[in-house]
């Protein structure tokens, strides 16, 4: 399930399951998000995006969802690996060349 | 083939010393940028810079001084670091007006301040 810890957002899967994580923007003049994956170590990548006048994009394995009525993306992972476990940023387009980040929410999938 | 790189990876330095992080990037970008990240995993935008022009300085000490000599490097120059600096420092690049603004982010550089 998912829980607010001490530090990051956490959701704790079984391999297989899908997973869905959320982000709320604040920007409603936001028109492009973001998902990045950061593995530990590592710098965010790249996963998916879509554009404000989209509601869903459907990429390998991940779909997102944007709901601009109440300012919510959502991530879903279908058939989440160990691989996946990461943390994961949603970020908007803000103005200009600014992408303003979420908190992260860290994904741990189990075998 | 790395797109966007970073030196060091690791710096582990003293209070009151000044150090440097290089970035590279071959994507032929013209726009890059250095993000701190606390140990909340907080990402935090420092700098923007477009055709080595400065063009976003939030809110950053004058202790960090970035340098662009070509729009294909940004190196950050920290002076007089402190305790607080210790962090992650990623650099990051892309193309306005492509993608919307896709950033693509170096490994990182663990900035340890003792």
């Amino acid at each position: 399930g998912e829980s607010v810890g001490l530090h990051l957002p956490t959701l704790s899967v079984q391999e297989g399951d899908n997973s869905i994580i959320n982000c709320a923007y604040s920007n409603s003049a936001s028109d492009y998000f973001i998902w990045y994956k950061q593995e530990s170590g590592k710098g965010p990548q790249f996963i998916i995006d879509i554009r404000s006048n989209m509601d869903k994009r459907q990429g390998q394995r991940v779909t997102v969802l944007l709901n601009k009525t109440v300012k919510h993306l959502s991530l879903q992972i279908a058939a989440t690996q160990p691989g996946d476990s990461a943390v994961y940023f949603c970020a908007e387009n803000s103005g200009y060349s600014t992408l303003t980040f979420g908190k992260g929410t860290m994904l741990l999938v189990s075998p | 083939d790395t797109a966007v790189s970073q030196t060091p990876k690791y710096l582990v330095t003293q209070m009151g010393n000044d150090k440097s992080i290089k970035c590279e990037q071959n994507l032929g970008h013209d726009t890059m940028y250095w993000y701190k990240q606390d140990s909340k995993k907080f990402l935090k935008i420092m700098f923007s810079y477009n055709n080595k022009e400065l063009i976003i300085n939030e809110t950053v000490p004058n202790r960090f001084s970035p340098k662009s000599p070509d729009k294909a490097h940004l190196n950050l120059h920290i002076n007089s670091l402190e305790l607080g600096d210790s962090a992650v420092y990623f650099c990051a690049s892309s193309q306005i007006g492509v993608g919307g603004g896709t950033q693509y982010f170096g490994p990182g550089t663990r900035l340890t301040v003792l």
